[in-house]
């Protein structure tokens, strides 16, 4: 039972442009959603974050978008750069045995072509 | 910054052999976690522990235990390992401040398990 879906495992995007990736998710109970960067040999890292109780988070070329009605977000970059080609991982939390717990989706290999 | 280490990048081990996975952070936080990531999969949580001595299961513990007996560090054991546990494990720790709660992640450890 995923409860968190990247349903594109890859995306090439040209360098300049918007990069746009998707997370879709079923469990209303998630209140926190986050997005994960990850090149290899390396663990995630940390990208941009967003509450339940908002619409939109911006961070410098990073801006992630929650509709809660369809139960999706999305991660946009602008502009995209080779640098940012990576696995991107969404992940949601839900609070469990007094604790957090988070379920990360499958990523997303984003390609930025120079 | 905060630092997450593994202590080790990569391991191979026979089938059937006990294996431990150690994982230490520098900065204080409370929660701590244990993931595989396969591909395809994501990253799939085994354990996590919110406390000193506290633990508890995550999606796919089988096959797994851990130990902490210490604050700072979070032990994945493989009580006998097999074919099926060859994978990337990652840990990661957190604060267990309600906002914007992040992870962070140790560099991984790639296991073979032959």
């Amino acid at each position: 039972d995923q409860q968190v879906k990247q349903n594109s495992p890859s995306l090439s995007v040209q360098e300049g442009r918007i990069s746009i990736l998707n997370c879709d998710y079923t469990n209303s109970m998630f209140d926190y959603f986050l997005w994960y960067k990850k090149y290899p040999a390396e663990g995630p890292t940390f990208l941009i974050s967003i509450s339940s109780i908002k619409d939109k988070n911006e961070d410098g070329r990073f801006t992630v978008f929650l509709n809660k009605s369809a139960k999706h977000l999305s991660l946009h970059i602008v502009p995209s750069q080779p640098g940012d080609s990576a696995v991107y991982f969404c992940a949601a939390r839900k609070v469990t045995s007094g604790t957090y717990k988070y379920i990360f989706g499958t990523g997303t290999r984003l390609k930025v072509l120079a | 910054d905060v630092k997450v280490t593994q202590s080790s990048r990569y391991l191979v081990k026979r089938t059937g052999e006990k294996v431990f996975l150690e994982c230490v952070q520098d900065m204080d936080h409370e929660n701590m976690f244990w993931y595989r990531q396969d591909p395809g999969l994501g990253l799939r949580l085994i354990y996590f522990s919110y406390d000193v001595k506290m633990k508890e299961k995550g999606d796919i513990p089988e096959g797994y235990s851990v130990s902490r007996e210490k604050k700072e560090r979070f032990s994945l054991i493989l009580e006998s390992a097999s074919t099926n546990q060859t994978s990337m494990y990652l840990c990661a720790s957190s604060l267990s401040r309600r906002e914007k709660e992040t992870q962070y992640f140790g560099p991984g450890t790639r296991l073979l398990v032959l």
